[in-house]
């Protein structure tokens, strides 16, 4: 039973595309972030939603879109991409007091 | 705002020996928690061991134990009995015990990559 899953796992794509990461949780939880981990696999937050509220907004370009239908999903919208938008993005869970728990991580190549 | 260091960018241990890897913090608040998450090469963050800072009593979990040293704002991982699976990216990380708005985020170190030797 996964409880943090993405989809894709990898995502290929040309500079100028738009393109979406799919994040959902069966744990629960009320909180859901996206993280980024570059290249030197530092991992920042991006985003962070509460019941579908937007709560993080950590200084990403407005070409990065969250959207939380529920409470159980996370999405992540990227319009026009750029070769320094390859990363690995991963959303991640959390509930009061307990540890943030992570999916698999999306790797994204902009070509 | 948190800051995380750790300070050793690699470590090498041989297996069945023990290993500690650093972390220290920074911060102005007195009810946090740490963590430390392993990145294998599949990439999957897994949570290792938590610490709660109003904790006094050091986290154990089988071979993964932490020394907390609240005052000096040190946070170090040990690995008892390493074993191969053990190799992997390690990240301390914080995060604050208010759990409202920028609060609830994860802030992480710069990692320590452990290798383990036969």
């Amino acid at each position: 039973d996964t409880a943090v899953s993405q989809t894709p796992k990898y995502l290929v794509t040309q500079m100028g595309n738009d393109k979406s990461i799919k994040c959902e949780q069966n744990l629960g939880h009320d909180t859901m972030y996206w993280y980024k981990q570059d290249s030197k696999k530092f991992l920042k937050i991006m985003f962070s939603y509460n019941n579908k509220e937007l709560i993080i907004n950590e200084t990403v370009p407005n070409r990065f879109s969250p959207k939380s239908p529920d409470k159980a999903h996370l999405n992540l919208h990227i319009n026009s991409l750029e070769l320094g938008d390859s990363a690995v993005y991963f959303c991640a869970s959390s509930q009061y007091r307990s540890p943030a728990f992570f999916g698999p991580g999306t790797r994204l190549t902009v070509l | 705002a948190q800051t995380v260091t750790q300070s050793q960018p690699e470590m090498s241990v041989q297996e069945a020996e023990t290993v500690t890897l650093s972390c220290t913090y920074d911060t102005s608040e007195s009810d946090y928690y740490l963590f430390w998450y392993k990145q294998p090469p599949s990439r999957q963050m897994i949570l290792v061991i938590r610490q709660e800072a109003y904790k006094q009593q050091n986290a154990t979990e089988n071979r993964f134990s932490v020394n907390f040293q609240k005052a000096a704002k040190s946070f170090s991982l040990k690995i008892s009995d390493s074993q191969l699976g053990d190799a992997a990216m390690y990240f301390c990380a914080y995060r604050s015990a208010r759990e409202t708005g920028t609060a609830s985020k994860l802030t992480f170190g710069t990692g320590t990559r452990l290798q383990v030797t036969l």
